[in-house]
């Protein structure tokens, strides 16, 4: 098994354009999530779903948008870059323990810079 | 929504020592989960604990659910050691897994 895989792994955009970050996994996990790193204010979540066809908000989810139509991918869009959303974002898919409880695992992160 | 604080914010450490890093989360959760945040930013699963205790290798955790708290040990600190460390909890009853802000740990020779 690949796991959570991102790409791309670095991007740099300008202000105002458009891009999508992917994110795919091999696992069968019905979970999938995107956040954002920022330095010294831990991991948020942007987005997430619990299964193909459903997504919800997390903390910051203004000016990105998801999508769900398969269990494998969830790729997130940012419609009209800006600098404030310059940081490294992670994608996570989930293994449905016992009891409905979730483990998380990672991607490896991609890194976007928009100038 | 939940928070979780974790403490300290920062720590350095004499390759040898041992360590407690400590999580503390303001309401029930599902489960628990410790990440180590590699120097190259690869967050790499340690712990899924949403109670009791488990260990591996050097590494041991425990969680005490109904005081909402966590607790990470690190025995005989290796410079691999180094990086951040971070606690996230499952809110009970939601999907939104929540992250503290981390330990960072810097492990000297």
């Amino acid at each position: 098994n690949a796991g959570v895989t991102q790409t791309p792994k670095f991007q740099v955009l300008k202000t105002g354009q458009s891009m999508t970050l992917q994110c795919a996994q091999d696992m069968n996990h019905e979970y999938m999530s995107w956040y954002r790193q920022d330095p010294g204010m831990g991991l948020r979540l942007i987005h997430y779903s619990v299964g193909a066809g459903i997504t919800d908000q997390g903390e910051v989810p203004n000016g990105y948008n998801v999508s769900r139509s398969t269990t494998e991918d969830f790729p997130l869009r940012l419609l009209s870059a800006a600098p404030s959303q310059t940081s490294v974002y992670f994608c996570a898919s989930g293994k449905e323990i016992t009891g409905g409880n979730t483990e998380a695992f990672f991607g490896q992160g991609t890194r976007l810079t928009v100038v | 929504g939940i928070q979780v604080e974790q403490s300290p914010p920062d720590l350095i450490l004499q390759e040898g020592a041992n360590s407690t890093l400590r999580c503390n989360f303001s309401d029930s959760v599902n489960n628990l989960q410790w990440f180590h945040q590699n120097p190259w930013g690869q967050l790499i699963n340690l712990f899924y604990i949403p109670s009791g205790t488990k260990q591996n290798g050097r590494l041991s955790a425990t969680t005490v659910a109904t005081e909402r708290y966590s607790l990470l040990y690190i025995s005989s600190s290796q410079t691999t050691d180094s990086g951040v460390y971070f606690c996230a909890v499952w809110p009970r009853g939601s999907y939104q897994l929540t992250f503290g802000k981390g330990t960072k740990l810097s492990v000297i020779p």
